[in-house]
């Protein structure tokens, strides 16, 4: 069946840090896979997406990368900001037929210290 | 737009009573999401919607739980009667034709009980 699998949390940093957060993924077929974001007392919001092997989504300052050799899709920032502790959801939608429902990760609570 | 409605933003009831979280889509949006988010086992879809009609209900935990979506702009999420262990963030999220990846959700319902 289809999963995602995320690096457990919480993950602290300091501003300015680096960041990676990892993820993995079992699918069928060709999934499209997506970062979504949760910003406290908010609900979830999409912060990138890929579609193909390869394609590399990004978006405010963050990037993955949609790697089929190794059923990744990596979440990056090459400087975070206070502004960016959230919980940070990786997930999957399978392609095939038209079940378009997302398979979620269980998410990554980030903190950024000043 | 106003974005995805969901009301009450907080509700505190006592085991045995019934309670129903209600949601307004994005106007013009087909598909609408009903999740539960816990820390012990993180976001849950309970079912979804594609223009009014239930597809998939594999999530809905028992027969407590039960959902309509009575026409293309509402939807509740009924509880009967409720237990502690409903005690829940409950959002809701929908989707529509334009761009079929990305779920728009709603803040959330807080639910506690007691």
């Amino acid at each position: 069946g289809n999963s995602v699998t995320q690096m457990e949390g919480p993950v602290t940093l300091s501003e300015e840090a680096f960041l990676t957060i990892n993820c993995t993924y079992t699918a069928t077929g060709y999934p499209s896979l997506f970062w979504y974001v949760q910003y406290p007392g908010e609900g979830l919001q999409l912060l990138l997406k890929a579609t193909k092997a390869d394609d590399k989504g990004s978006n405010k300052g963050f990037e993955a990368t949609y790697r089929k050799e190794t059923t990744s899709f990596h979440l990056e920032k090459g400087s975070v900001q206070v502004s960016d502790s959230a919980v940070y959801f990786c997930a999957l939608t399978n392609n095939a037929g038209n079940n378009r429902k997302l398979i979620w990760g269980l998410g990554t609570s980030l903190a950024v210290n000043p | 737009d106003a974005g995805v409605i969901q009301s009450p933003r907080h509700e505190v009831t006592e085991m045995g009573q019934e309670v129903t979280l209600r949601c307004k889509p994005i106007s013009g949006h087909d598909y609408l999401f009903w999740y539960r988010q816990t820390m012990m086992r993180g976001l849950e879809l309970l079912i979804y919607f594609n223009n009014n009609v239930p597809i998939d209900d594999s999530g809905m935990p028992e027969d407590r739980f039960s959902a309509k979506m009575p026409n293309a702009s509402f939807s509740t999420l009924k509880i009967q009667p409720s237990e502690p262990r409903d005690s829940a963030v409950y959002f809701c999220a929908s989707r529509g034709l334009a761009d079929p990846y990305e779920q728009y959700f709603g803040p959330g319902t807080r639910l506690t009980v007691t």
